[in-house]
């Protein structure tokens, strides 16, 4: 059984521009979630994807958006990158109805300079 | 909406001691409970999970945690530490039904005293 991969590991940017991050999902599950852990922070739920949709969405602003595809892999992407992006992006797979339980994957170290 | 705090930022025990790390949360509605553990950069594993059922649950490692409603807590317990177990360790609820997003608390850094 594959677990959650992410990609890519690390990625250095400069403010202003645009970044995705890629995560392929635990065999069978069919719901994905992001989360931003910033340095020496929980992490925080960005938003979550079931079945190509969104569903639900942290207090983060529409410059963070994704996809889902029909292999339930799933992108985040960020525009017009802030300072403040700088974090540790997370994804993590669950099956629906597993009642919060989701299994992350290693993470995407984001710098903004 | 759901909160969780853990008490205490930073824990350090004795090797073979006894870890307690304190998680307490706040729900309207009956929650789902978590403990994650994250190594030096890495993703986070998940430990153990209250969904139903017995409230004592154990997990993976040799941890355990008890599940208390009238003190809103969800304190996770090993009875002996190892080496092994330096970490930083997140406690998370889960209680939105259709959209079961993680809430987590700020994280408890423990260290291990050789």
């Amino acid at each position: 059984e594959t677990g959650v991969t992410q990609s890519p590991t690390h990625l250095i940017k400069t403010r202003g521009q645009q970044v995705t991050l890629r995560c392929s999902s635990q065999s069978g599950h069919n719901t994905v979630s992001w989360y931003q852990q910033a340095l020496g922070q929980g992490p925080q739920f960005i938003f979550q994807y079931y079945r190509e949709e969104e569903n639900g969405r942290g207090n983060f602003p529409p410059r963070f958006s994704g996809l889902q595809f029909p292999n339930y892999s799933s992108e985040l992407n960020v525009n017009a990158l802030e300072l403040d992006d700088s974090a540790l992006y997370l994804c993590a797979s669950s099956l629906a109805g597993s009642r919060g339980t989701q299994y992350f994957g290693p993470g995407t170290r984001l710098l903004v300079l | 909406a759901q909160s969780v705090t853990q008490l205490g930022s930073h824990v350090s025990v004795s090797e073979g001691a006894l870890v307690l790390l304190r998680c307490n949360y706040s729900s309207s509605v009956p929650p789902y409970l978590f403990w994650y553990v994250q190594y030096p950069n890495q993703g986070l594993q998940l430990l153990l999970k209250y969904t139903t059922g017995a409230t004592l649950v154990k997990g993976i490692n040799g941890f355990e945690a008890e599940f208390k409603k009238s003190e809103t807590s969800f304190h996770l317990t090993k009875p002996s530490a190892h080496m092994s177990d330096a970490a930083e360790y997140f406690c998370a609820v889960s209680v939105e039904r259709g959209n079961e997003k993680l809430t987590f608390g700020t994280g408890t850094r423990l260290t291990i005293i050789p």
